[in-house]
């Protein structure tokens, strides 16, 4: 069975400083990876995804992400924090290859990121 | 652009009632999802829809039923609400696909609360 860790449930940094969001995972077979991002009292919206192809992966906002399979980890980094990230975000792993995508994702149980002035 | 409603931002119900949620995508999308958001906890799967009339239990289906009568609508149903349903619920779609990158796309939730 898939699973997804996100270590710390509560990450705090300075505006302009290093995002650092770590997100493990396991999986039986080569996994699809995302990040959502949720803003307050909204839904979940998608940051980026790694499919296949190139590990480094780039979403919006400045956000990136790295798969690294020696170390089944998707860590989330941006260079430089906004007071507008501040937010909760979840990692997310699919490892389906039958039903469509039907069975849907593991979620990780979030990151709130606060950043400071 | 896909874009996926929910019927209510904020719902308050009392113990015992028959609470519908509705939720609708305009993407043509198979597949139709209900989660339950808590602090600490993460997303938790309730029910989920491959096709019309189609249902399977997530991973907490206990006290919650589903409906599915057309392609775009999905309904979570909680047949005798409880303080312990006190919670965010977040419905998405995603198409149908033949590998497992299925990208879901999120309503914007609704916080219901059970007095």
């Amino acid at each position: 069975a898939q699973s997804v860790t996100q270590l710390g449930s509560h990450v705090s940094v300075s505006e302009g400083a290093l995002v650092l969001l770590r997100c493990n995972y396991s999986s039986s077979v080569p996994p699809y990876l995302f990040w959502y991002v949720q803003y307050p009292n909204q839904g979940l919206q998608l940051l980026l995804k790694y499919t296949t192809g190139a590990t480094l992966v780039k979403g919006i906002n400045g956000f990136e992400a790295e798969f690294k399979k020696s170390e089944t980890s998707f860590h989330l980094t941006k260079p430089s924090a906004h007071m507008s990230d501040a937010a909760e975000y979840f990692c997310a792993v699919s490892e389906s290859g039958v039903g469509g995508g039907a069975d849907g994702l593991t979620f990780g149980k979030g990151t709130h990121l606060i950043i400071q002035p | 652009d896909v874009k996926v409603t929910q019927s209510s931002r904020y719902l308050v119900k009392r113990t015992g009632e028959k609470v519908f949620l509705e939720c609708v995508q305009d993407m043509d999308h198979e597949n139709m999802f209900w989660y339950r958001q808590d602090p600490g906890l993460g997303l938790r799967l309730i029910y989920f829809s491959y096709d019309v009339k189609m249902k399977e239990k997530g991973d907490i289906p206990e006290g919650y039923s589903v409906s599915r009568e057309k392609k775009e609508r999905f309904s979570l149903i909680l047949e005798s609400a409880s303080t312990n349903q006190t919670s965010m619920y977040l419905c998405a779609s995603s198409p149908f696909i033949s590998q497992g990158n299925n990208e879901q796309f999120f309503g914007p939730g609704t916080r219901l609360t059970v007095l």
